[in-house]
């Protein structure tokens, strides 16, 4: 079965600094991986996507993600941090089996971003 | 284009009651899916639809059901409500929903059961 853990719930970075958000996989088969932004009282919004293309993937507000198919990973970074990225961070991986397009969440990060 | 709609955007209701939510696609998308966010389980599948057909259904009981109209808008309805309903409620529409197709949110509907 599928599944995907985000390390570290909360996460504190300063305006400016390195944005780092943990994303581990578990699949049987090789995985559509993304990356969703929730602002409060919003929906999901879609950062980015891995669909076996590059393992270097670039989104939406300057974030990227990198595939690394041997550490089952595929963490979230953003060189310098902006006050607008404070919101919580979703991974996902796409369950697998039938005609099926169910994702299967992390529990999320919560960013902060301080001035 | 417009995005997904989700109406209405909060409700409450008392133990006992039912409810139902309606979602209506981004125009041509024909799959609509539904999710559950709450702060202990986080965010979980409920169901699919396709074409007006169910396709995949999560783990939740069947107080909880679904169905989509031939314009692809698709109503959720809970039956019986308990306090452990209190959710935002998620809708979000994929051109066919295929694996690994990006799927839109909507903004939610926000349901407290008092």
């Amino acid at each position: 079965a599928q599944s995907v853990t985000q390390l570290g719930s909360h996460v504190s970075v300063s305006e400016g600094a390195l944005v780092l958000l943990r994303c581990n996989y578990s699949s049987s088969v090789p995985p559509y991986l993304f990356w969703y932004v929730q602002y409060p009282n919003q929906g999901l919004q879609l950062l980015l996507k891995y669909t076996s293309a590059a393992t270097l993937v670039k989104g939406i507000n300057g974030f990227e993600a990198e595939f690394k198919k041997s550490e089952t990973s595929f963490h979230l970074t953003k060189p310098s941090a902006h006050m607008s990225d404070a919101a919580e961070y979703f991974c996902a991986v796409s369950e697998t089996g039938g005609a099926t397009n169910k994702l299967i969440f992390g529990t999320g990060t919560l960013l902060a971003v301080q001035p | 284009k417009a995005g997904v709609t989700q109406t209405p955007r909060y409700l409450i209701k008392t133990r006992g009651q039912q409810v139902t939510l309606s979602c209506s696609p981004i125009s041509g998308h024909r799959s609509v899916s539904w999710y559950q966010q709450t702060p202990g389980q986080g965010l979980q599948f409920l169901f699919e639809y396709f074409s007006e057909t169910q396709r995949n259904k999560g783990n939740f009981p069947g107080r909880f059901s679904g169905r989509q109209f031939s314009n692809s808008r698709s109503e959720m309805n809970v039956s019986t409500l308990e306090l452990g309903d209190s959710a935002l409620y998620l809708c979000a529409s994929s051109l066919v929903g295929g694996r690994g197709e990006t799927q839109y949110f909507g903004p939610g509907t926000r349901l407290l059961v008092l």
